[in-house]
């Protein structure tokens, strides 16, 4: 049973415009939500995170949404660049809870210059 | 970069054999993880250590069985290697629970 889901197996954006990553989860008890992204043939690497007090974090061209009412999370990337061709997989946690984070499935996203 | 180094990177056996995945860290890190990457499942954890000798199993944890006897080495080992267990295996640290993990560059298995 799938806690974290990413619908979306694949995006291809064109280079400079933006990239919308999205990921739902149904754990109302995950309060802290992190982006990961993967290149091949290398481990994960941590992008970005945002706690559920917040509903907005940005760091330099990348951004995380939070909307807890929908249990819907986002990452923007602004502007897209071709570096940034890779998986994303977001990944959710009950602080409080069980010593684990919950991963979606993966978006690959391809930028096209 | 975390200091994590992963040991074999890829690894052939044929079903029935045991298997053993050495994860090494050099930070010291409490928290280790050992977690499979498999299409269309993400990442799923096997199993975690809170401490030497101290761990605990994970979602998938059938089949698997895992060692920390020294802080800086977490061992995974697959008793009977079955092609089900074909995946790529990452270890991955933290300083403290339900934080962001550090993740090695992965071990490829096949069970042929």
């Amino acid at each position: 049973d799938q806690q974290v889901k990413q619908n979306s197996p694949s995006l291809s954006v064109q280079e400079g415009r933006i990239s919308i990553l999205n990921c739902d989860y149904t754990n109302s008890m995950f309060d802290y939500f992190l982006w990961y992204k993967k290149y091949p043939a290398e481990g994960p690497t941590f992008l970005i995170s945002i706690s559920s007090i917040k509903d907005k974090n940005e760091d330099g061209r990348f951004t995380v949404f939070l909307n807890k009412s929908a249990k819907h999370l986002s990452l923007h990337i602004v502007p897209s660049q071709p570096g940034d061709s890779a998986v994303y997989f977001c990944a959710a946690s009950a602080r409080t809870g069980a010593n684990n984070l919950f991963f979606g499935t993966g978006t690959r996203l391809t930028v096209i210059p | 970069d975390a200091g994590i180094t992963q040991s074999p990177r890829h690894k052939v056996t044929e079903t029935g054999t045991p298997v053993t995945l050495r994860c090494h860290q050099t930070e010291n890190h409490r928290y280790m993880y050992w977690y499979r990457q498999d299409p269309g499942h993400g990442l799923r954890l096997i199993h975690y250590s809170y401490g030497v000798k101290d761990t605990d199993k994970g979602e998938v944890s059938d089949g698997y069985s895992v060692s920390r006897s020294k802080t800086e080495d977490f061992l995974l080992t697959l008793e009977s290697a079955t092609s089900s267990q074909t995946s790529v295996y990452f270890c991955a640290v933290t300083g403290a629970p339900n934080e962001k993990l550090f993740f090695g560059s992965g071990t490829q298995l096949s069970v042929l």
